[in-house]
């Protein structure tokens, strides 16, 4: 039973070029949440995905990124014309239903770089 | 003033300590608290996961909240080398969009 996969581990992006980031949950998990973790900071929460809808995005920027989660394949969060501040390490998880009833498994992250 | 508040640490204990984490907030309406490991360069763990105020134990830990201070602890009993990591706090209104405090650094010393 995989865990929560994301790949790539290591992404490195010059600045102005896009960044994908993909994310396959665990087998009968269909909520998908993303969060960014900022060097000596904590884990910032930026979407909740459910299949084909965006429940939250509250914590993503307003341009140049998106997520989405189709209905087959993985959870996607795109960055568009990247900069040096989106380095971070991105972080997904998900739970079977709400969060509220089991928490979240999170993937081992893609740490993005910058260059 | 931030949402959620931890001690970033380093916090050393000698292996077999018991050791105290803990987590300040600020709003009341917090429902559901976790306690994550990282270890480094890794994607959190879930140890611990509560709704509402009391106790919940499991092996060696145990997670207490107190929602009237607004305060929640996890305690690590029998501590190991292996417990080094950075312990992070969550919570939620509803159980979702958790907001994480920025973690503690522990360091068992064998």
């Amino acid at each position: 039973n995989a865990g929560v996969m994301q790949n790539p581990r290591h992404l490195v992006r010059r600045r102005g070029q896009e960044a994908r980031l993909r994310c396959s949950p665990m087998k009968g998990h269909s909520h998908v949440y993303w969060y960014r973790q900022l060097p000596e900071e904590g884990l910032k929460f930026m979407v909740y995905l459910q299949k084909e809808n965006i429940i939250d995005e509250s914590g993503m920027p307003k341009e140049r990124f998106s997520a989405e989660f189709p209905k087959e394949g993985p959870s996607i969060l795109r960055i568009q014309q990247v900069v040096r501040g989106d380095s971070a390490a991105y972080f997904c998880a998900s739970s079977p239903r709400s969060g509220k009833d089991y928490g979240y498994t999170f993937g081992s992250g893609t740490r993005l770089t910058v260059v | 003033q931030k949402e959620v508040e931890q001690d970033p640490g380093p916090l050393s204990v000698p292996e077999g300590a018991i050791v105290s984490l803990n987590c300040t907030y600020s709003n009341s309406a917090f429902q559901y608290f976790m306690w994550y490991r990282q270890y480094s360069r890794k994607g959190p763990e879930l140890l611990m996961y509560t709704y509402s105020s009391g106790n919940k134990e499991d092996g060696r830990f145990t997670a207490q909240v107190d929602k009237s201070s607004k305060y929640i602890s996890l305690f690590i009993r029998d501590s190991q080398p292996s417990d080094s990591a950075t312990y992070l706090c969550a919570m939620s209104f509803y159980g979702q969009n958790f907001v994480f405090g920025p973690g503690t650094r522990l360091s068992v010393l064998p």
